[in-house]
């Protein structure tokens, strides 16, 4: 079975402060693609990250990186100097192919002026 | 990434009508789109996929004759609420990966049902 964990259901952070998301992963593939979604207000799913199983290397993406560690299983998101636009829900998923993704439950960002 | 549109963005309805909401994929041939439902302040839940040229896979739980999925050509899917009731409004949202890994999603319609 798959599945996604996002323990933190919502975050506060000050501008300018960093914030880290956590998503932790079950799955017995050894094929597997891991997924961020950032979701503003306006609902829209917005791809911000696609890493494979057999790619463990870290990724920065200006304010954005991530860090996956096949060993525990997580994939967290970091947000370098978090501004007011960053405020969003988040969502973690978990995808052996093109089909069948499987989503966290999300964290809630909020981040004040 | 892909592009991918629905339509309308926001309904409106009685209890009991219908309701269609179109998913295009503009910039790519979606031989596979999906569809969500999203409930307020909850995660998303696949409710069926999409295939064209035959028959949706709808996911365990879901009415397959409340809600049909019309998958015509390479670049529409719609799904159709029939007789819709209260407790179907949520956030309606459609992806396509275009066959890669990656799905992209629309940005969503927001049906509710008076």
């Amino acid at each position: 079975a798959q599945k996604v964990t996002q323990a933190q259901t919502e975050i506060s952070v000050v501008e300018k402060e960093d914030v880290t998301l956590d998503c932790v992963y079950e799955t017995r593939d050894t094929t597997y693609y891991l997924f961020w979604y950032k979701q503003p207000p306006s609902g829209e799913l917005v791809f911000l990250i696609r890493r494979n199983s057999f790619d463990e290397q870290n990724e920065i993406s200006g304010r954005y990186s991530w860090n996956f560690q096949k060993s525990t299983s997580s994939f967290n998101f970091t947000i370098t100097a978090s501004q007011v636009v960053d405020s969003a829900v988040y969502f973690c998923a978990l995808s052996s192919g093109a089909n069948n993704l499987f989503f966290g439950t999300g964290t809630r960002l909020t981040v004040i002026p | 990434g892909a592009v991918v549109s629905q339509h309308p963005s926001r309904v409106i309805c009685k209890s009991g009508t219908s309701v269609k909401i179109e998913c295009r994929s503009l910039d790519f041939q979606a031989t596979t789109m999906f569809w969500y439902r999203q409930f307020p302040k909850q995660s998303l839940m696949l409710m069926a996929t999409s295939n064209e040229g035959s028959k949706a896979t709808y996911e365990q739980g879901v009415e397959k004759d409340k809600f049909l999925i019309n998958h015509a050509s390479l670049t529409l899917s719609t799904l159709t609420v029939t007789s819709a009731h209260p407790e179907d409004s949520s956030f309606y949202i459609c992806s396509s990966s275009g066959g890669a890994e990656t799905q992209y999603f629309g940005p969503g319609t927001r049906l509710l049902v008076l």
